[in-house]
């Protein structure tokens, strides 16, 4: 049973470029959640989606930022004219749709995105 | 309000002590906290969680403090090993109403020397 899978495991833009980063969840599991580590920091959560829907974006940047989960296919998280700021590992996380009392999340091994 | 703080920042243990992670939240609608270990390159994995109901959750090596009035909890490491070298970091969510919606804390860097 494979685990959350996220492609490119690293990325190096330009100023100025897009980046677009793909994630794969569990079998099984319906809802993922896309948080960003910046250097030397925890991680903070981006966005929660399902299925064709965006249900909760709260901690996405309202410019330049944008992901979707579309019924057939990996969630992107799609960032346009990156700037350096940018450049932190992005992890991906999914979660089955019955989550019970558990709450657990499990991560992919992350996008590491370089901005030159 | 959303803040979890992690403390220390790094720490270093010695073969066989005991390793000690602490963090305080604000909000007091928290109720899954859960303690995820990071390994270099990759990504974080879910060690323990436990929920206010209950002061102390023990999983083999690692357990779980809670103190709910002074809004903290913490992770012990028994017997510390240098496999057990990694980032932690403690996290809370309101489970029932927001999913995965994880506040972490900053994360704390163990290293356990031989």
């Amino acid at each position: 049973n494979a685990g959350v899978m996220q492609n490119p495991r690293h990325l190096v833009r330009r100023r100025g470029q897009e980046a677009r980063l793909r994630c794969s969840p569990m079998k099984g599991h319906s809802h993922v959640y896309w948080y960003r580590q910046l250097p030397e920091e925890g991680l903070k959560f981006m966005v929660y989606l399902q299925k064709e829907n965006i249900i909760d974006e709260s901690g996405m940047p309202k410019e330049r930022f944008s992901a979707e989960f579309p019924k057939e296919g990996p969630s992107i998280l799609r960032i346009q004219q990156v700037v350096r700021g940018d450049s932190a590992a992005y992890f991906c996380a999914s979660s089955p749709p019955d989550r019970g009392n558990t709450g657990e999340l499990f991560f992919g091994e992350g996008s590491r995105l370089t901005v030159l | 309000q959303q803040q979890v703080k992690q403390s220390p920042q790094s720490l270093i243990v010695q073969k066989g002590g005991i390793s000690i992670i602490n963090c305080a939240y604000e909000n007091t609608a928290f109720d899954y906290f859960p303690w995820y270990q990071q390994f270099p390159g990759k990504g974080p994995a879910l060690l323990i969680a436990i929920r206010p109901d209950v002061s102390e959750k023990k999983e083999g090596r690692f357990t779980i403090s809670f103190n709910k009035s002074a809004k903290q909890f913490s992770l012990h490491i028994m017997d510390s090993q240098p496999g057990d070298s990694a980032t932690y970091f403690c996290a809370a969510s309101r489970v029932l109403t927001s999913y995965g919606k994880l506040t972490f804390g900053q994360g704390t860097i163990l290293t356990v020397h031989p």
